[in-house]
């Protein structure tokens, strides 16, 4: 299966300011996608990359908050705009794997807003 | 709407069985899922079912009943090692993204 590397791994950020997380794929995937985990709880779809268009935004989700960038087929970016404590979360990134009904994560990025 | 109800906490002993279950009503249903997720590890994947029946994996085993909307994940000869949190999920259409369920937390004590 796939292997993901994500960064930054944790962060500490201002309100206020925008963080983008990388995450690099070590093969070619069509679709990747970006999950929210807030502590304890479950992971929330953010959105679905595909490359060469534009995400596909989950129901309360917005491309100005969360603007996700795909420029090829092994590489995205999702940053978080303007933060509050309430963007305090893991953000995931994954894809399907080569047995197409199985998700691969990378290891999360660990945000936390003061 | 879409929504994946299973049991918030399991508690069981080093040994033992559980049965972890799972019903959803999502907009579209193409095969349930399982994920096992450690503690600041990420979720990875254990079992899939998209027709009715039992898969089995070495010591976990998942079901499905799509006219009941209803699944369970089934773990034998519990480890401490799988004192974790367990995700069932929905594919809603093929080559898409996965829908979470809240997730169980399971422990493991000996």
């Amino acid at each position: 299966s796939a292997v993901i590397s994500q960064k930054p791994s944790r962060d500490i950020c201002q309100r206020g300011t925008s963080l983008t997380i990388q995450c690099q794929v070590d093969s070619q995937v069509t679709m990747m996608f970006w999950y929210r985990q807030q502590p304890g709880q479950s992971l929330t779809l953010i959105a679905t990359a595909n490359q060469g268009s534009e995400a596909t935004y989950e129901s309360g989700f917005v491309i100005d908050k969360f603007p996700i960038s795909r420029p090829n087929l092994t590489f995205s970016t999702l940053t978080v705009s303007n933060m509050s404590p309430e963007d305090s979360s893991i953000y995931l990134c994954s894809t399907l794997g080569s047995g197409a009904n199985v998700l691969t994560f990378g290891a999360g990025s660990r945000l936390t807003v003061l | 709407g879409q929504s994946l109800e299973q049991p918030s906490e399991v508690t069981a002993v080093e040994g033992a069985i559980v049965q972890i279950n799972c019903t959803y009503q999502t907009s579209g249903f193409y095969g349930l899922s399982w994920y096992q997720q450690h503690d600041g590890g990420a979720p990875t994947f254990l079992s899939y079912n998209a027709l009715d029946g039992l898969e089995e994996t070495g010591r976990f085993s998942s079901f499905l009943s799509r006219s009941d909307s209803y699944g369970y994940l089934l773990l034998q000869e519990l480890q401490m090692k799988d004192s974790a949190s367990y995700f069932c999920a929905v594919r809603r259409k093929a080559g898409t993204a996965l829908i979470f369920g809240k997730g169980t937390t399971l422990s493991v004590s000996s």
